[in-house]
């Protein structure tokens, strides 16, 4: 149980379009998912906390005009990368909560965003 | 101002030795604490966790320490095995706070070594 899953796993994109990214709890019913972004060799720096069908709360830094996420249902939150740049390649991954356990995050297997 | 860290970006262990994995913390309001596994480009996987209520739990070949008056915690696996070799995080949160955030360390990169 507590499957996520991500879709895309892999994008490649030209400088200015948008991409959006999918991540869904296969298996469970999530009110809470997150967004994290993830540098090489760096930690996974938290973007956004998405809480179904209330608008996401972002992190000091984050662009939320840039980084549009929607948590329309309880299995399903997207995350759109909106006129992406170079400086935004990187490895996006979701993670979600499962109702009634409590503190563990359960995490979709990433996406990883090239944009030339 | 870093609230987790992970001092040491690398270990090389044995198969078959412990693997001793490290992480300090600074907010002293955490109060529940996990390791996650990751392998390159994939998403982090859940291992174990610890509540500050206790001081150590175990699964399997994994054990959690907790050192609250040290602020700090550790994984031991034993024995270690090739597939162990991956990133290792250490996540802390903060269950007063409420919400689910957890606090990430910059990762431990394992290798056990056949």
């Amino acid at each position: 149980g507590a499957v996520v899953s991500q879709h895309p796993s892999r994008v490649i994109c030209k400088s200015g379009t948008s991409v959006k990214i999918e991540c869904r709890s296969l298996d469970f019913q999530a009110t809470t998912m997150f967004w994290y972004r993830q540098f090489p060799k760096q930690s996974l720096m938290l973007m956004a906390t998405s809480n179904e069908g209330s608008k996401a709360t972002y992190e000091q830094g984050v662009e939320k005009d840039k980084f549009l996420i929607n948590h329309a249902s309880l299995t399903l939150s997207t995350l759109t990368v909106t006129s992406a740049h170079p400086e935004d390649s990187s490895f996006y991954i979701c993670s979600a909560t499962v109702q009634g356990a409590g503190e563990t995050q359960y995490f979709g297997p990433g996406t990883r965003l090239l944009v030339l | 101002d870093q609230q987790v860290k992970q001092n040491s970006p690398s270990l090389s262990v044995q198969e078959g030795r412990i693997s001793i994995l490290n992480c300090d913390y600074t907010n002293s309001m955490f109060d529940y604490f996990l390791w996650y596994k990751k392998y390159p480009a994939e998403g982090p996987t859940f291992l174990i966790s610890i509540s500050s209520i206790k001081d150590k739990n175990e699964d399997g070949r994994f054990t959690v320490f907790l050192n609250k008056s040290a602020k700090h915690l550790s994984l031991h696996i034993v024995p270690s095995q090739p597939g162990d070799s991956a990133v290792y995080f250490c996540a802390a949160k903060d269950s007063g706070a409420g919400s689910y955030q957890l606090t990430f360390g910059k990762g431990t990169k394992l290798s056990v070594i056949p």
